[in-house]
């Protein structure tokens, strides 16, 4: 079945320091979602992504979807301890439904 | 409009009961995911319903677990019987397919089930 992985699966890095999770799916993507969970919380949308290519920016963080359409990544640039969290990317599968990455934990140390 | 309404939050049951959670998805929308998120194996997608028809549902682990959606602003997932295993969070949300916003997911706050 359709699999969407991500890399690293845990990140800790030192506040000011850059992020990047990375995002692999089996098969092409007509377009990636991305979510942020916070500890104890629900995942909350923070962008989607459609164009090939596409580059996206939001403050401090940059979204990218790949030419192929099968990978993306996000960047967050001088983290604060407010970036702690799971991100995951996500993605349609066959009928439509939203099938969610492996998740990339980050913690910031102040 | 309150979100995506799940309940209990919290849920704590002995092994062998059946447990039912519930989901008032956001109103107007016409997408419904479950999803069971643990820390082994992340959130997976266990069904979903698109105009309260099931589409999907691959992920649904046993013939334990059932989910239905009698209408448009219920759904209910439910494991009969309960297993410690099934301990785990399990996730409601809704999205608007084909909508203008484009099909972003809306999560509940989730329940949170422990099976002793």
């Amino acid at each position: 079945g359709q699999q969407v992985m991500q890399i690293p699966q845990y990140q800790h890095v030192q506040e000011g320091e850059d992020f990047t999770t990375y995002c692999n799916s089996s098969t092409t993507l007509s377009n990636i979602q991305w979510y942020k969970q916070r500890p104890g919380g629900h995942p909350v949308f923070l962008i989607q992504l459609v164009k090939s290519g596409e580059v996206k920016k939001q403050k401090r963080l940059t979204f990218q979807f790949g030419e192929a359409k099968k990978n993306s990544s996000l960047h967050i640039t001088a983290t604060q301890t407010t970036d702690v969290g799971t991100y995951f990317c996500a993605g349609p599968g066959n009928t439509d439904k939203l099938i969610f990455g492996t998740g990339t934990r980050l913690q910031v140390f102040p | 409009d309150a979100g995506v309404i799940q309940s209990p939050r919290h849920e704590v049951t002995e092994m062998g009961q059946e447990v039912t959670l519930r989901c008032k998805p956001i109103s107007g929308h016409n997408s419904l995911f479950w999803y069971r998120q643990t820390m082994m194996r992340g959130l997976e997608l266990l069904i979903y319903f698109n105009n309260n028809v099931p589409i999907d549902d691959s992920g649904m682990p046993e013939d334990r677990f059932s989910a239905k959606m009698p209408n448009a602003s219920f759904s209910t997932l439910k494991i009969q019987p309960s297993e410690p295993r099934d301990s785990a969070v399990y996730f409601c949300a809704s999205s608007l397919m084909g909508g203008p916003g484009g099909a972003e997911a809306f999560f509940g706050q989730g329940t949170r089930l422990t099976v002793v």
